[in-house]
Parts: structure tokens; sequence; C-alpha cells
């Protein structure tokens, strides 16, 4: 089945520091994979996705992420903090087939310090 | 602009009654979908729509109803067999069911029974 595993519930650090969030998949083939963002009590938004094209995936707002197939990971960058990061962040895989929806992560809640 | 949107943002419920949360969207997208986000449990889906007539239990279906009677509408009820209905709601849309298709999310509607 697939799955993610977001490997930090909650991080912490100073705006102007690079930021890392943790994430590793289970998938029974290679999958698509995705990060999404949520401000408190707001919906979510798409920061990037990988589909089998680039392993480095580059998306909204200075985040980055990288496609690692050994290590299954696929972890969230962003070399340097600003205050309005701080949010929920989710890792999301592709569903078992091609007729089951996306799955979703636990979260990961950055706070960023002044 | 496309999007989604729910209505209402906020909803109060008395125990035992029923209540449907609004979700349209003008984005021409076939598959539509429902979330549960409590906190630390990320989001949880309840039912799915691949398509006008057609839709799909989730992994929390207990309680709950939807229809899809139009392309653009995908209303919830949330009955009083749900024993835990106080939760933020989110819906969101994807050109199909499937790998490689990212969500579009509307902003949540909050529900508390009282």
């Amino acid at each position: 089945a697939q799955s993610v595993t977001q490997l930090d519930s909650h991080v912490s650090v100073s705006e102007g520091t690079p930021v890392l969030l943790r994430c590793n998949y289970s998938s029974s083939y290679s999958p698509s994979l995705f990060w999404y963002v949520q401000h408190p009590n707001k919906g979510l938004q798409l920061l990037l996705k990988y589909t089998s094209a680039a392993t480095l995936v580059k998306g909204i707002n200075g985040f980055e992420a990288e496609f690692k197939k050994s290590e299954t990971s696929f972890h969230l960058t962003k070399p340097s903090a600003h205050m309005s990061d701080a949010a929920e962040y989710f890792c999301v895989v592709s569903g078992l087939s091609g007729n089951t929806p996306l799955v979703f992560g636990k979260g990961t809640r950055l706070s960023v310090i002044a | 602009d496309g999007g989604i949107t729910q209505s209402p943002k906020y909803l109060f419920r008395k125990e035992g009654q029923n209540v449907t949360l609004s979700c349209e969207q003008n984005l021409n997208h076939d598959a539509m979908y429902w979330y549960r986000q409590d906190p630390g449990q990320g989001l949880r889906l309840i039912y799915y729509s691949q398509i006008v007539n057609d839709f799909q239990k989730g992994d929390i279906a207990e309680g709950y109803s939807v229809s899809r009677e139009k392309k653009e509408s995908f209303p919830l009820t949330v009955t009083s067999a749900q024993k835990n209905p106080t939760a933020f709601y989110l819906c969101a849309s994807s050109l199909g069911v499937g790998e490689g298709y990212g969500y579009t999310f509307g902003s949540g509607t909050r529900l508390t029974v009282v």
C-alpha cells in the first residue's frame, strides 16, 4: 500500500536559517509525490510536485524537494526561512492505482522564530 | 477566477441534527473529494467522486453522506450518526483521480457541535 511518513511533527527554525522537512514514502511502483502547505484555518496550497521527470523539483516561495529513490525520501528544503513560511506542511503520495486518491502524511508544523 | 468555494466558513450544529456543507468548483474538474482534518491527524478521506452520479467511500465514511448530481457541486451531509463531528472539513477537486493530478482545495468549513 502507498504511505508517507513525515518524520517530524514539529520543526522550529530561526528566520534566515535553512528549512528541512523530512518525508519518507512507501510505494509499490514509482510514485508521484507532492508537498502542500496550509496556513491556519485555510485550505491547502500546492508547493511542488514530482512526476518522474527531474529528481530535483523547484516549487513556489523558494522551496524545493529532491526525489531519492534509493532512500525512498522526498525531503522539502528552503535555504532561508521567512516568517511567512510558518504553517503546516503535508507530504503526499499518489494512490495505489490509477483510480485511487492521493495519500496524505500527518503533517509537519513549521515555526519560524524572529 | 477559477476555484473552489466552501460555505459556510463556520457552522454550529446541535447534537442530533443533520447538517450539509456546500462545495462548488468552476474549474471543470471531474473529480471531487471531502476530507476531515483533526489536530495531529492530518487529512482523512471521507468520500470522493470521479464523475457525476458516482462516488466512493473513503477511510472514514460512516456517519456521512454525499451526492454528485452536477459536475460543479459535491455537498457533504454530516448526519446525526456521526459520533464526533466537530472538525475542520476540506473539499478538493482535480482533473482526475490518480497519480500526477494535484488537488485544488477550498478554504474549509469549521463545524462545531454544541
